[in-house]
């Protein structure tokens, strides 16, 4: 069975906080895809990253990094000096072979609060 | 490119109408799907296509038509609406399969009384 758990329904910090948002996955492939969006208030979605299963570097995009640890079946975000603009619903999500690789599994969501 | 579109963004029915929610996306993207959006549930697939002609179920799929005569369109059918069919439903396209990044459309909110 294919699972991702988002155990933090919410979080709220105050600007300039680090935050990290936990993401822990279940699948029996070794092939797989990993991914975050965000939504937010105005309730779009959008595309941040994609990580595959064979690359577990760690990636930084300006304040937005991710941590990938396969051993842990992890897919961690942090969010250096958060922003307001940051205020959204973070999902993780999971998309394998076992599914053809054409059904994405969501978490539930985490709502960060950003406060000012 | 206008990418993925949505019509309607709300949509107020009674138990037992039935409606249909449109979708398109204009970048000749393979792949399409639906979810819907429930509180503390995260996205649920409903219905997928990996291209015209071509549909499957999803997660899901119960109360629940989709078809794909066009690269372009599809198209979800609720036959007999529900109040467990209130939610926040999301068109995703993709090029390629599934596993690729998926462009969403803006979502209709659909309310079910």
């Amino acid at each position: 069975a294919q699972k991702v758990t988002q155990a933090q329904t919410e979080i709220s910090v105050v600007e300039k906080e680090d935050v990290t948002l936990d993401c822990v996955y279940e699948t029996r492939d070794t092939t797989y895809y990993l991914f975050w969006y965000k939504q937010p208030p105005s309730g779009e979605l959008v595309f941040l990253i994609r990580r595959n299963s064979f690359d577990e570097q760690n990636e930084i995009s300006g304040r937005y990094s991710w941590n990938f640890q396969k051993s842990t079946s992890s897919f961690n975000f942090t969010i250096t000096a958060s922003q307001v603009v940051d205020s959204a619903v973070y999902f993780c999500a999971l998309i394998s072979i076992s599914g053809g690789y054409n059904k994405l599994i969501f978490g539930a969501g985490t709502r960060l609060a950003v406060h000012p | 490119n206008a990418g993925v579109t949505q019509t309607p963004k709300f949509q107020v029915l009674k138990t037992g109408q039935s409606m249909t929610l449109q979708c398109a996306q204009d970048m000749n993207h393979e792949y399409m799907s639906w979810y819907r959006q429930d509180p503390g549930m995260g996205l649920r697939l409903i219905h997928y296509s990996v291209g015209a002609g071509i549909t499957d179920q999803g997660e899901v799929p119960n109360g629940y038509n989709v078809s794909r005569s066009t690269t372009e369109d599809f198209p979800l059918r609720l036959l007999s609406a529900a109040p467990s069919q209130t939610s926040v439903y999301f068109c995703a396209s993709t090029p390629g399969q599934g596993y690729n990044e998926q462009f969403f459309g803006p979502g209709t909110r659909l309310t079910v009384l």
